[in-house]
């Protein structure tokens, strides 16, 4: 059962577009976190959001937290071929375990 | 780099051998995941350590697979008889206890052929 739903499972856009992906999940969770992966790479962590509600901005990219703590999205402004890669949502039910559900990702090709 | 470590990148190996990865953490991280992740899926969980104590591990983690923590420091996962369904790339995590996030190392790829 995958508890954590990402879409659109493939996104290609040109330069200079904004684009939103989403996590969507039935379950909450005490900490979302947002992790950019390159091929053959692991996971790099962007952001950890704990609060429902929650916005945080880094450069182009806005994440945010829904109220319930059930759901996510990422916002990119202006995209620029770096960005291209696959983003993962992953949420952890019990921050004092850490042991968290990943979605199976957004991939992402930003094209010049 | 104090990053999270992980030896080696890659491995080729025939069916019905055995291999053993390492994954050196963050060096102040009590907390030690190991995940799988094959082509077009998220990671799956494991199995975690709380210094040198094993205190999950999932169903994924069959009798073949093995991970120990002697010291508490760094960690070995071992797969015994190879099958093909074990090629995937292997990540190793680790996290402080009072923290919220999980730190990847940049993950042993498998290839049983």
């Amino acid at each position: 059962t995958q508890l954590l739903e990402q879409s659109p499972q493939f996104l290609s856009i040109q330069e200079g577009e904004n684009l939103t992906v989403y996590c969507n999940s039935s379950s909450v969770f005490s900490s979302l976190q947002w992790y950019r992966q390159e091929p053959g790479e692991g996971p790099v962590l962007l952001v950890t959001v704990v609060t429902g509600g929650e916005v945080k901005k880094l450069k182009r990219l806005t994440f945010q937290f829904g109220d319930a703590r059930k759901d996510s999205s990422l916002h990119i402004t202006a995209a620029q071929p770096g960005d291209t890669g696959l983003y993962l949502c992953a949420g952890a039910r019990d921050t004092n375990a850490g042991k968290s559900t990943f979605g199976d990702g957004t991939t992402l090709t930003v094209k010049p | 780099d104090t990053g999270v470590s992980q030896d080696p990148r890659h491995k080729i190996t025939k069916r019905g051998q055995n291999v053993t990865f390492r994954c050196d953490p963050i060096s102040e991280h009590n907390r030690l995941y190991w995940y799988r992740q094959t082509l077009g899926q998220g990671p799956e969980f494991l199995t975690y350590f709380q210094n040198e104590a094993q205190l999950e591990k999932s169903r994924l983690l069959s009798d073949r697979f093995s991970a120990e923590r002697p010291k508490g420091s760094f960690s070995t996962l071992e797969i015994q008889r190879t099958e093909q369904g074990d090629s995937a790339m292997y990540l190793c995590a680790s996290k402080s206890t009072g923290g919220n996030t999980i730190y990847f190392g940049e993950g042993s790829w498998l290839t049983v052929v």
